[in-house]
């Protein structure tokens, strides 16, 4: 089982709805959170970085951390096709420095 | 601007070839980190340096090699012993400390196919 998990999608919506992207995971040390948006052929691009459980919002985006369930989420408000990329979350643990885990990414389609 | 960037963006490698891919930021971070990105695998950690001339092994570290001479630079060679190299190779850094976890910065990436 892999320490992060994330549902590779892809995932279709159309022009305006609300996305929510998860992932999982199974190690309790983890206290840093964040989520990546990547288009295709590009690097990976931070949209939000957490720390602990709670709810972060910036723009359209809004991400949540619940450490309790070991479930991480990012919603998406009035997507756009612009928004159509992979997602990425990724997590560092307390005692790994800035070693990140990432979960296999979630392909995201905003359909006009 | 502020950022990292990598070259070349597309390359190509001959059977038993070396190829070097750059590796540049000028953000002042002390360290930098290697990726391979596969379809469907994710990212998989190559090398890492936490400062200059010295550096670590990832999980995939087997027929590649760095080094880390200046802070600017983290050239990641893939040697001939690297038998499926064709993939998306991603050059990131971040500011290094011992408590909080920082998160990392990524270049545009090279796309290295065999020929």
């Amino acid at each position: 089982q892999k320490e992060v998990e994330q549902d590779p999608g892809p995932l279709s919506v159309p022009e305006g709805a609300i996305v929510s992207l998860n992932c999982t995971y199974s190690n309790s040390a983890f206290q840093y959170f964040m989520w990546y948006r990547q288009y295709s052929r590009k690097g990976p691009e931070l949209l939000m970085y957490t720390y602990s459980s709670g709810n972060k919002e910036d723009g359209r985006f809004t991400a949540q951390v619940d450490k309790s369930s070991k479930y991480i989420s990012l919603f998406i408000r009035d997507s756009q096709p612009s928004d159509s990329a992979t997602y990425l979350c990724a997590m560092i643990s307390n005692n790994a420095g800035n070693m990140l885990t990432f979960g296999g990414g979630t392909r995201l389609m905003v359909k006009p | 601007d502020g950022g990292i960037t990598q070259s070349p963006k597309y390359l190509f490698r001959k059977e038993g070839q070396n190829v070097t891919l750059s590796c540049e930021q000028n953000l002042n971070h002390d360290a930098m980190y290697w990726y391979r990105q596969d379809p469907g695998q994710g990212l998989r950690l190559i090398y890492y340096s936490q400062i200059v001339n010295d550096f670590q092994k990832g999980d995939i570290a087997e027929g590649y090699s760095v080094s880390r001479e200046k802070k600017e630079s983290f050239p990641l060679t893939v040697t001939s012993a690297q038998k499926n190299p064709t993939a998306f190779y991603l050059c990131a850094s971040s500011i290094a400390t011992r408590g909080q976890g920082q998160p990392q910065h990524f270049g545009d990436g090279t796309r290295l196919s065999i020929l």
